[in-house]
């Protein structure tokens, strides 16, 4: 399968402090893209990084790319309560005919 | 606002009867996805459709059926066949190619009783 798999499962963290989720993969990719999700809610995209960057980023959010290592990090910088979600990496593998396959997710909880 | 509409929000379905799930688009995309969400799991892809009056099974579409007449529209139908159809559904869309991600609707929660 080409699911990518978040790690950790969950995380609970304080208020101000910073989240890391990583994200790993099987197969070649032309871009990796990260979610978000509320409870009980669809999914909001968060960023995409295409196969031949390395890092980007989105205000609070950084996401770094190892295509050598098939994986990715996304950082959420200074969090705040209102972050508290589930987030999912989604690969666009090559071959797939542009079908975006996602992970389980990384549940994070920020409190206040 | 262009966005992307599911309904309903939650849906009942008696053992051996078939239900439609709705999902409209207003943004113009080509491409629409249903995806299956089980809880603490990740989406699995039921059936996709690139273009108009044509889709795709994905990885799970036993037990369900689409239909794509029109580019906005790409309704869901969950026939009795589906042995276990309890999950949150979600509809999503995006351009062609998929290439600045998926925007998705808010979601279906369709229990059987």
């Amino acid at each position: 399968s080409q699911q990518g798999e978040e790690d950790p499962q969950a995380l609970s963290i304080q208020e101000g402090e910073n989240a890391t989720m990583n994200c790993s993969y099987k197969t070649s990719i032309n871009n990796l893209q990260w979610y978000r999700q509320n409870s009980g809610r669809g999914l909001v995209h968060l960023i995409l990084i295409r196969s031949n960057e390395r890092e980007k980023h989105s205000g609070r959010l950084r996401v770094t790319l190892d295509t050598s290592k098939k994986s990715s990090s996304l950082l959420i910088t200074a969090s705040r309560a209102a972050d508290t979600a589930s987030y999912f990496c989604a690969t666009d593998w090559e071959r797939s005919n542009y079908k975006l396959t996602f992970g389980k997710g990384t549940l994070l909880t920020v409190n206040p | 606002d262009g966005g992307i509409t599911q309904s309903p929000k939650y849906l009942f379905r008696k053992e051996g009867q078939n239900v439609t799930l709705s999902c409209e688009q207003n943004l113009n995309h080509d491409a629409m996805y249903w995806y299956r969400q089980d809880p603490g799991q990740g989406l699995r892809l039921i059936y996709y459709s690139q273009i108009v009056n044509d889709f795709q099974k994905g990885d799970i579409a036993e037990g369900y059926s689409v239909s794509r007449e029109k580019k906005e529209s790409f309704p869901l139908t969950v026939t009795s066949a589906q042995k276990n159809p309890t999950a949150f559904y979600l509809c999503a869309s995006s351009i062609q190619g998929g290439t600045y991600g998926y925007t998705f609707g808010s979601g279906t929660r369709l229990t059987v009783v």
